[in-house]
């Protein structure tokens, strides 16, 4: 049962262009979403996160927007840059109900930003 | 401010051997994470420690896995007779304040066990 799902396992963009993250989650119980992005050999880096009380969260280049009622998180870089190239995960927790903070990971998905 | 250290960063087992993993949390983080990554997939909960406590195992296999955090030193993660299965990048975690509130998991470098 795979409750965090990024359906897309990888994405190139130009360099300068924006990226487009997207997460989906099935858990109406999840109320803080993060992104982290790894790369290879390394462990995961957290970027950004948001809590559900919110629909948008913005730290310089990257941005999370959160649509509730459709389930659905995505990530926007811009400008991409080639150092971003790496896997992103989403991830989700649920505090308010008693969750014990442990993270829940989609697929991941490998972005590609060419120079 | 040293973050998340874990060794070893490679290990190789045969076959019904033991592994052991150590994680050292950052510095003023007491909550401890456990994380295992298999080949093209993404991170699955194991457990999850707070000082001398587990607090949540539900993603530990019932068998051959523990889990320790004492008072004095690193985390633990011990696999007994490991098997070809055992064979992923493990990755651990600490966070200030655990389940009291939204944070942030920093996270290791994690530990590549090979099982041969």
């Amino acid at each position: 049962d795979q409750q965090v799902k990024q359906n897309s396992p990888s994405l190139s963009v130009q360099e300068g262009r924006i990226s487009i993250l997207n997460c989906d989650y099935t858990n109406s119980m999840f109320d803080y979403f993060l992104w982290y992005k790894k790369y290879p050999a390394e462990g995961p880096t957290f970027l950004i996160s948001i809590s559900s009380i919110k629909d948008k969260n913005e730290d310089g280049r990257f941005t999370v927007f959160l649509n509730k009622s459709a389930k659905h998180l995505s990530l926007h870089i811009v400008p991409s840059q080639p150092g971003d190239s790496a896997v992103y995960f989403c991830a989700a927790s649920a505090y308010r109900s008693g969750n014990t903070g442990k993270l829940i990971f989609g697929q991941g998905t490998t972005l590609q930003v060419k120079p | 401010n040293a973050g998340v250290m874990q060794n070893p960063r490679h290990l190789v087992r045969r076959r019904g051997q033991e592994a052991r993993l150590r994680c050292s949390p950052m510095k003023g983080h007491s909550h401890v994470y456990w994380y295992r990554q298999l080949p093209e997939e993404g991170l699955k909960f194991m457990v999850y420690l707070q000082k001398e406590n587990i607090i949540d195992e539900s993603g530990m296999p019932k068998e051959r896995f523990s889990a320790e955090f004492p008072k004095e030193g690193p985390s633990i993660l011990r696999i007994q007779q490991v098997v070809r299965g055992d064979s992923a990048a493990y990755f651990c975690a600490s966070s200030k304040q655990g389940a009291s509130g939204h944070n942030e998991q920093f996270f290791g470098p994690g530990t590549r066990l090979t099982v041969l």
